[in-house]
This record gives C-alpha cells, structure tokens and sequence, in this order.
C-alpha cells in the first residue's frame, strides 16, 4: 500500500545544530506540505512544493528551508535549531492541491534543548 | 483572508450521546471544506469532505456534517458517540491562493463511559 513516512519519530537537539527531518511518500503526488503543530495554534504551513524543483514559503517558514530533488521526498532542514522551533511536524501529499484529500504521516516530535 | 473558528477547545460527551462540533469559516467564494481527525500520537485522516451539491455530507466512521451558507457554518455531527472517538477534530478550508488547507486550532472531544 502507498504510504507517507517521516523520520526520525522523535529527536532531541540542542539550540544551534542543524536538523533534518525526512519525508518519504510512495503515493507519486506532485504536492507535499510541511506542518507544525503546536498547543493553541492548530497546523501551521511552514513549507510546500508542487513539484519537483519547486519550493515555497508557508505561513511560518522562517528558519525552516526545504529541497525538492525528486517527486518522493521533501526534507525539511532547520539550519540553526531554536527553542521556539520544539513542536510536532507533519508531513503532508495530495494528488490534488485544491480539491485533494491530505494524506498525513505520523509526524516528527523534535525537541530543541 | 481564508479563516478557520473551532469555537470550543475541549468537549466531553457521554458514550451513547449525540455529538456537534462546531467550524466556521470565513472565505469569499464558496469553500472546500474539510473535517479531520486525529488520534493521539498519529497524524491526521480525513473524515468528510464538501465541496458542492448536497450541504449534507456523509463520512467515515458515522460522522456527518452539515454546510450552510447562511451561517458560514460546517459543523460536524455523529448521533450516537463511541469511546473510540476520543480524539481532536480539525475543520479546514482550502486556501484558493496557495493551495493547501488552512486548519482551525481544533476541538479535543473526551468521551465519558
């Protein structure tokens, strides 16, 4: 079955390293997003690609840059981790950008010491 | 600019009670509207989606949702709760200028034996 994978799960880190969460996703959809989800706030779209080579930025993209080399994977790099960055990351694709049903991986925990 | 109102935060329900969530949206034209769910420590499914024709949705899992104009209202109904239900609910918009949803902050329903 296709699918949308994230890893790590869960990492720790310290304020100033750069971190990289991975998304993996087998259903061959042009449109992948990258949420946060933090207490109070909902999903907020940091990053999202419509296709290979292209990137843009999302509500909250400051800090956060993202690379699309090949229609399966959207890495997310934190270049310089902060503690305001510690929340849960979702990973997202859709066949259709408007009209489409997100399909969401397990998320990334990251906590940023 | 597309937003989303969950106006409750936390509901607790019985088992066997019927269940409303409530979503308002503010968007100019007429919306792809969105509920979904999701489990702790998991990413988010779709439960239901409207886009047009009938205002009355029909879901997964029993839910249902109702769409009115008028109100600019998509609340979420189920008639008789499950303890496997416990969960956060998400209404979301589709944001016709970048493509994606644009999520409410989220209800987190409780179920009581």
């Amino acid at each position: 079955d296709a699918e949308i994978t994230q890893s790590p799960r869960h990492k720790i880190t310290e304020t100033g390293r750069q971190v990289t969460l991975a998304c993996h996703q087998t259903w061959n959809h042009n449109n992948m997003f990258w949420y946060r989800q933090d207490l109070g706030h909902g999903l907020r779209l940091i990053h999202y690609s419509y296709g290979v080579q292209d990137t843009n930025k999302g509500e909250v993209s400051d800090g956060y840059s993202v690379s699309r080399s090949n229609t399966e994977d959207l890495p997310l790099t934190l270049e310089s981790a902060a503690s305001s960055q510690t929340s849960v990351y979702f990973c997202a694709s859709t066949e259709d950008k408007l009209t489409g049903e997100l399909f969401f991986g397990e998320g990334s925990r990251l906590t940023v010491l | 600019a597309q937003s989303v109102t969950q106006p409750d935060i936390h509901i607790t329900v019985s088992e066997g009670a019927s269940l409303e969530l409530r979503c308002n949206y503010s968007y100019g034209a007429t919306p792809y509207l969105f509920w979904y769910v999701q489990s702790p420590g998991q990413g988010l499914q779709l439960l239901l989606k409207y886009f047009s024709g009938d205002t009355l949705v029909q879901g997964i899992k029993g839910f249902e949702a109702e769409f009115k104009r008028s109100q600019s209202s998509f609340n979420l109904r189920k008639p008789s709760v499950h303890w496997s239900d416990a969960a956060e609910y998400f209404c979301a918009v589709a944001s016709g200028s970048q493509g994606n949803l644009i999520f409410g902050k989220g209800t987190k329903l409780s179920v009581k034996p």
